[in-house]
């Protein structure tokens, strides 16, 4: 069955960087897209970044563009999430999620993990 | 960015009973708007696609409805495992964009 399992989450300094992972097994992944969203502590969920199934294309919320980067490697079915010059309005629960076939951006995320948290705090 | 405006932000209701949640988009979307179920310590997972079509396994009991800036999203015949926070999102322009949410709760 489809998976998509989050790992790297922890705590960490401001200023300091993290690497997320996302491993995706049950389907073909070069045919996906993958999105990032995130959960902070008692708000809602808020997009973050996607990259497209042959990771030439990527795209950023406004609040992490210059800060987050998202690359795949096709040969391990994994995307990462690497997460610089990190604050403490980052801390939050970070969910890796699969667009629907086809698409870049354009529809619904039809599988999501579990989601790995993230703190940022001195 | 396209705002999303849930209400109510919290809700109430017994078991069978028929809530509905309101989406509103600060300009039109068309019809590029999901709606999500969200329990605590859970991935998210797709209730309505395309403003109202039912995800793959979702019972006939949720519905959505709408178009351009306004759409609901129904729950009927209420049942205790529909506690949880449920999101509207638009994908009509990037940035994706999520409502605030709307909590449920079992009276």
């Amino acid at each position: 069955q489809v998976q998509l399992v989050e790992s790297g989450g922890g705590v960490v300094q401001p200023g300091k960087s993290l690497r997320l992972s996302c491993a995706a097994s049950g389907f073909t992944f070069t045919s996906y897209a993958i999105h990032w969203v995130r959960q902070s502590p008692g708000k809602g969920l808020e997009w973050m970044a996607a990259i497209s199934r042959d990771g030439s294309e990527d795209f950023y919320s406004d609040s992490v563009k210059g800060r987050f980067i998202v690359s795949r490697d096709n040969s391990k079915s994994t995307v990462y999430l690497q997460m610089n010059s990190l604050r403490a309005d980052d801390t939050a629960f970070y969910f890796c999620a699969r667009i629907i076939v086809g698409s870049n951006w354009r529809g619904h995320f039809d599988h999501w993990g579990q989601g790995t948290l993230v703190t940022v705090s001195s | 960015d396209i705002q999303m405006t849930q209400s109510p932000s919290s809700l109430s209701a017994a078991i069978g009973d028929s809530v509905t949640i309101a989406c509103q988009a600060s300009q039109g979307i068309g019809k590029y708007l999901n709606w999500y179920r969200h329990k605590p310590g859970q991935a998210p997972e797709v209730l309505i696609y395309d403003a109202s079509n039912l995800g793959t396994g979702v019972p006939s009991r949720f519905r959505g409805r709408g178009s351009a800036t306004y759409f609901t999203f129904t729950i009927t015949s209420l049942q205790p495992e529909d506690i949880a926070t449920y999101y509207c999102q638009q994908y009509d322009v990037l940035p994706i964009t999520f409502g605030q949410g709307t909590r449920l709760e079992i009276k």
